[in-house]
C-alpha cells in the first residue's frame, strides 16, 4: 500500500538553528499538509499546499515556517530559527482531490 | 469553525471486552469524519471515515463507527478488544478542503 514517508524520524537541534523536515507524499496525491503534535497536546494543522502554493495556513505557521515542493516528489517544511517551543512531532500528510488525508509516521523534533 | 470533543481522556478495558470511544463534533455543514489511531512512537493510521451514505461505517482492525447527526456524534466501537488495540485514538472532522481538526485523543489501556 502506498504511504507517506518522512525523514528524519528524529532530529535534535540547537535553538536558533534552521531545520528542514522532508516528506515524500503518495505519488498521485495533489494536496499536501503539515501538522504538528506537541507532546501531550492535540494534533494541530499547520499548512496545506496545492498546485505549488499554500492554500491555507494556521496562526502557528508564522514567518519562521516555510514549505516547498522542490521537485516532483519531495515536500519540505523549513523552520528558519528554531525555538524551544517548536519541539514537537511533525506529521506530513497528503490526499487526492476530494479524498482522505494519509499521514506519515512523523518526524520528532527536539530543540535544545 | 469546527471543533471536536473526545470526553474520555483515558479508558481501561479488559481484553475481550467491548470498547466504545465517544466523539462529538461541532460543524455547520455536513461533516467529513475520521478516526485515527496512534500507537506509541508511531504515526497516525486511518481506522475509518464517514463522508456520506450509510451512517454505520466499517473500518480496519474490526472497528466500526456510527454517525448520528441528531447527536453530533461519531462514536467508535469494537466488540472485542485485543491487547494490540492499546493506543491513542483521535477523532477528527474535515472541512471542504480536508483540513482536519482533531480531538484531544483518548488513550486506551487493555488489561489482561
Amino acid at each position: 500500500e502506498p504511504e507517506v514517508t518522512q525523514t528524519p524520524s528524529h532530529q535534535v537541534t540547537q535553538m536558533g538553528q534552521e531545520v528542514i523536515l522532508r516528506c515524500v507524499p503518495i505519488s498521485n496525491h495533489l494536496y499536501f499538509y503539515w501538522y504538528r503534535q506537541i507532546l501531550g497536546q492535540k494534533v494541530e494543522f499547520l499548512v496545506s499546499f496545492y498546485n505549488n502554493e499554500i492554500s491555507e495556513k494556521s496562526e502557528i505557521f508564522d514567518d519562521q515556517f516555510s514549505v516547498e515542493r522542490p521537485d516532483g516528489s519531495n515536500f519540505t517544511l523549513k523552520i528558519r530559527s528554531t525555538k524551544l517551543e517548536d519541539s514537537a512531532m511533525y506529521f506530513c500528510a497528503s490526499s487526492e482531490l476530494g479524498n482522505t488525508i494519509y499521514f506519515g509516521e512523523g518526524s520528532w523534533l527536539t530543540v535544545v | 469553525a469546527q471543533s471536536v470533543t473526545q470526553p474520555d481522556i483515558h479508558i481501561t478495558v479488559s481484553e475481550g471486552a467491548s470498547l466504545e470511544l465517544r466523539c462529538n463534533y461541532s460543524y455547520g455543514a455536513t461533516p467529513y469524519l475520521f478516526w485515527y489511531v496512534q500507537s506509541p512512537g508511531q504515526g497516525l493510521q486511518l481506522l475509518l471515515k464517514y463522508f456520506s451514505g450509510d451512517t454505520l461505517v466499517q473500518g480496519i482492525k474490526g472497528f466500526e463507527a456510527e454517525f448520528k447527526r441528531s447527536q453530533s456524534s461519531f462514536n467508535l466501537r469494537k466488540p472485542s478488544v485485543h491487547w494490540s488495540d492499546a493506543a491513542e485514538y483521535f477523532c477528527a472532522v474535515g472541512e471542504d478542503d480536508y483540513k482536519l481538526s482533531f480531538g484531544a485523543g483518548t488513550t486506551v489501556t487493555v488489561r489482561a
